[in-house]
């Protein structure tokens, strides 16, 4: 069974321009979570899709970030404009739905992104 | 909100010795689960052990074990006869088991190095 992939590995771009970030779930898990660790701190939880459907938003930082999830696949992280306290690497995260608690969350290798 | 802190930045041991990693939390639930994750250099993050804290048994995966003391919000992770591929940067995570809520909360890392 294929794992959480995520894509790209890493991207430098310049400040002011658009990334996208694109993860895919292990197939038939419904929970996707998106993360980000800025470099040297915690992990932090930016926002969490039920299928199609933002469930929790809450983490996201500002409106200069927009995910989707269209059909309740793979999902996409955008950041436009991108600025320099965006560097870090996102993280996404998928999980099984089934009794609260009981989901473990399953990690892609992150994507690091460099904002020059 | 809950908060988790690992206190050890980095730490370093000798093949086959046994290392403890330590993680506190804070919260005012009573039902949650904790977990540690491990990311090998340029590697994925993988789950090494979780724990439900209505369980009052420590968890334990081969090698790994973990000391839960929930009266003192404390959750060790214990790693014995380490090995070379234990070195990793571990993350400890809390999570509320509520539907549509389940994000994980870390800790700021332990970078564990396995020294031949």
């Amino acid at each position: 069974e294929a794992g959480v992939t995520q894509f790209p590995s890493h991207s430098v771009i310049e400040k002011g321009q658009t990334v996208t970030l694109r993860c895919d779930p292990i197939s038939g898990h419904d929970n996707l979570y998106w993360y980000r660790r800025v470099m040297g701190k915690e992990i932090k939880f930016l926002l969490h899709f039920v299928k199609e459907s933002k469930q929790d938003e809450s983490g996201m930082p500002n409106n200069r970030f927009l995910a989707e999830r269209t059909g309740g696949t793979y999902s996409t992280l955008k950041v436009q404009p991108a600025e320099l306290e965006d560097s870090g690497v996102y993280f996404c995260a998928s999980s099984q739905r089934g009794l609260a608690g009981d989901e473990t969350q399953y990690f892609g290798p992150g994507t690091r992104l460099l904002v020059l | 909100a809950q908060t988790v802190t690992q206190s050890q930045p980095e730490m370093s041991v000798q093949e086959a010795e046994t290392v403890t990693l330590s993680c506190t939390y804070d919260t005012s639930e009573n039902n949650y689960y904790l977990f540690w994750y491990k990311q090998p250099p340029s590697r994925q993050m993988i789950l090494v052990i979780r724990q439900e804290a209505y369980k009052q048994q420590n968890a334990t995966e081969n090698r790994f074990s973990v000391n839960f003391q929930k009266a003192a919000k404390s959750f060790s992770l214990k790693i014995s006869d380490s090995q070379l591929g234990d070195t990793a940067m571990y993350f400890c995570a809390f999570m509320r088991p509520i539907q549509g809520a389940q994000k994980l909360v870390f800790g700021q890392g332990t970078r564990l190095t396995i020294n031949p």
